[in-house]
């Protein structure tokens, strides 16, 4: 069983720049969620994927958007790069269980971003 | 409003003593509710979680916590701290039907021999 992956592990953008983090979920995990860690904080919940569809969407402008493919992977892409957007961008994926809850999410070991 | 608060931003132990990270939260509906470890340059390590039943759960490493509906915490215990626990330690919540987690700023563990 494979863990959560993510790439790359670190990147360097500057301001107005787009950028697209990438993210495997776990083996038999049908959901992805994408968190922002700031540094010295707690991460942020960003948005969640479900089944390819979106399922939830924390305070986050929409330059900051997502994707979920059928394998279950996901995209972060975010537009228009501002410098308050340095942090480690982390994924968790889970899978939904009976009842409709989802069962305990699995964190990969994040996307560092720097925006000069 | 939903939240999540680690009162401690930094803890300092010996080796061998014991260790209890506080959390409270703020939630409207039952939480779901988490602790999670991040050691530096890494993702986040789940250390436990409580749903529902015994109000004291074991998790990984020989931590546990303890829920207090009536003082909305949720605190982190361990009899004997190791230097390898040495990390942050991050306090989490989320509603009863999804994992979209809320999570407090975290208390950073530093254990000196």
């Amino acid at each position: 069983e494979t863990g959560v992956t993510q790439s790359p592990t670190h990147l360097i953008k500057t301001r107005g720049q787009q950028v697209t983090l990438r993210c495997s979920s776990q083996s038999g995990h049908n959901t992805v969620s994408w968190y922002q860690q700031a540094l010295g904080q707690g991460p942020q919940f960003i948005f969640q994927y479900y089944r390819e569809e979106e399922n939830g969407r924390g305070n986050f402008p929409p330059r900051f958007s997502g994707l979920q493919f059928p394998n279950y992977s996901s995209e972060l892409n975010v537009n228009a790069l501002e410098l308050d957007d340095s942090a480690l961008y982390l994924c968790a994926s889970s899978s939904d269980v009976a009842g409709g809850h989802t069962d305990t999410q699995y964190f990969g070991p994040g996307t560092r971003l720097t925006v000069l | 409003a939903q939240s999540v608060t680690q009162p401690d931003i930094h803890i300092t132990v010996s080796e061998g003593a014991s260790l209890e990270l506080r959390c409270n939260y703020s939630y409207g509906a039952t939480p779901y509710l988490f602790w999670y470890v991040q050691s530096p340059g890494q993702g986040l390590q789940l250390l436990l979680k409580y749903f529902s039943g015994d109000t004291l759960v074991q998790g990984i490493k020989g931590f546990e916590a303890e829920f207090k509906r009536s003082q909305s915490s949720f605190n982190l215990r361990k009899p004997s701290v190791h230097w390898s626990d040495a990390a942050e330690y991050f306090c989490a919540v989320g509603p009863a039907n999804t994992d979209k987690l809320i999570f407090g700023t975290g208390t950073r563990l530093q254990v000196f021999p």
